[in-house]
């Protein structure tokens, strides 16, 4: 079976640090992959997406990026963390070969920047 | 533009029957999901329509109008463990999710 996972799930880092978070996908082979943000009574924001290693698309302009150094692995990362940054981070997958569209999500990081 | 419409919150009783409408303007469509989303928690998927009409999974049912732009989620013989936020999703033309705010429904006893 397929499994998602995420970390760190909690982190309070303050403001102008690095961010690094992580996904990975087990039991399946090139998946879409996702990051997206949710911030409190907002709905999900899709920030970037892979369909494949080293291909990262971005949605919207900001100071995060992502790269999928592997084919079930993507990272969001920032450089200097801004307020702005708070929120709740899910990883998603899907599968490549479909166009189904079902998401399948990891257990969520939430970061709080001060 | 894009564009997803779901009631802010709902309140409903344990036992009784409750609907959560969307509407959306998408460019272009491949199907509408419904995810459910515990506070703290990941979305879970609920159901996916892609054609008109009713599809139905236990206590939950799914209803889409394509030509309205409309779908409900209708949950039956609510539980407390229902107490959650109702996500309304339609699929694109690139066969991205265009995601609403979503329903925060509240079960009382």
């Amino acid at each position: 079976s397929q499994t998602i996972h995420q970390w760190p799930a909690t982190l309070v880092q303050p403001v102008g640090s690095p961010l690094s978070l992580e996904c990975t996908v087990e039991g399946t082979s090139n998946p879409n992959l996702y990051w997206y943000r949710q911030a409190a009574g907002r709905g999900l924001q899709l920030l970037f997406y892979s369909v494949g290693i080293g291909q990262i698309s971005s949605e919207v302009p900001q100071n995060l990026s992502a790269s999928r150094p592997q084919d079930r692995q993507f990272i969001l990362s920032s450089k200097k963390l801004l307020l702005s940054d708070s929120g709740f981070y899910l990883c998603a997958w899907s599968y490549g070969d479909r166009d189904t569209g079902e998401l399948f999500f990891g257990e969520g990081s939430r970061l709080t920047v001060l | 533009g894009q564009n997803i419409d779901q009631p802010t919150e709902m309140t409903a009783t344990e036992g009784a029957i409750v609907q959560i409408n969307c509407t959306y303007q998408t460019s272009g469509f491949n199907g509408l999901f419904w995810y459910q989303q515990h506070a703290g928690e990941a979305p879970t998927f609920l159901s996916y329509n892609v054609l008109d009409g009713l599809e139905e999974k236990g206590r939950f049912s799914s209803f889409l109008s394509r030509s309205k732009g409309y779908s409900y989620l209708l949950l039956k013989e609510l539980q407390m463990k229902d107490s959650a936020s109702y996500l309304c999703a339609p699929m694109d033309s690139n066969y991205q999710l265009i995601w609403g705010a979503g329903t925060k429904l509240i079960i009382k006893p």
